[in-house]
């Protein structure tokens, strides 16, 4: 099946930890997203990435890095910088097209902070 | 900026009444519009949306919005819901620039009384 597969479902961080969050894609999509959700502030873009090898910060960057070393990967580390991670993050693919790009979404990773 | 509003944080309402959710946008470009629906324990996934032509669009499972460019607005609807309809609804337009990011509304939250 066609989609995208994010891992793990739900993670717990130390303080002081870095975690990473998984999202892997098999629809052959150039463009890669990342996502947080949090109760009544729908979704905001961390970070995205059009084509391989290169990726750029969204609105909410900070304390979060990403890396796009192959097409169908787009992980994403929640550094100890982030003072709070705890949310729904949720990871996209979309062919590269200026506006009318249909974004195909997994079925998130919870992150919670022990 | 782009931004997307969404009047309705939550909404409830008994089987078979008729729905309407409030979408207003500020978009400079071409406009292209989108509504997401995530049902409770599933993938985000995209509702209906808005390029060019008939102004009323369809969806699926019976959704419709209509596209007022004089009122910079682009309202979800549906005659008569179903208790299947709960979920959480989002608005959402293109970026700024040729990032093809999307920008969301809040969220509307669903909830539909058997």
């Amino acid at each position: 099946d066609g989609g995208i597969t994010q891992s793990p479902k739900y993670l717990f961080r130390k303080e002081g930890q870095n975690v990473t969050l998984s999202c892997e894609q098999n629809l052959n999509h150039d463009a890669m997203y990342w996502y947080r959700q949090d109760p009544g502030q729908g979704l905001r873009l961390i970070y995205y990435s059009q084509i391989v090898n290169d990726f750029q910060k969204g609105d909410i960057a900070e304390g979060y890095s990403v890396s796009r070393e192959k097409k169908e990967s787009f992980p994403l580390t929640v550094t100890s910088a982030q003072k709070n991670p705890t949310a729904f993050y949720l990871c996209a693919s979309s062919i590269v097209d200026i506006a009318k790009n249909i974004q195909y979404f997994g079925a998130g990773t919870r992150l919670s902070v022990l | 900026a782009q931004s997307v509003s969404q009047h309705n944080h939550h909404v409830i309402l008994s089987e078979a009444a008729s729905l309407e959710l409030g979408c207003n946008y500020s978009y400079g470009g071409t406009v292209n519009l989108f509504w997401y629906v995530q049902y409770p324990g599933q993938h985000l996934q995209l509702l209906l949306k808005y390029f060019s032509g008939d102004p009323l669009v369809k969806g699926i499972k019976g959704f419709e919005a209509e596209f007022i460019k004089s009122k910079f607005s682009f309202n979800l609807r549906k005659p008569s819901v179903q208790w299947s309809d709960t979920a959480e609804y989002f608005c959402a337009v293109p970026g700024s620039s040729n990032t093809g990011k999307l920008i969301f509304g809040q969220g509307t939250t669903l909830q539909v009384k058997p």
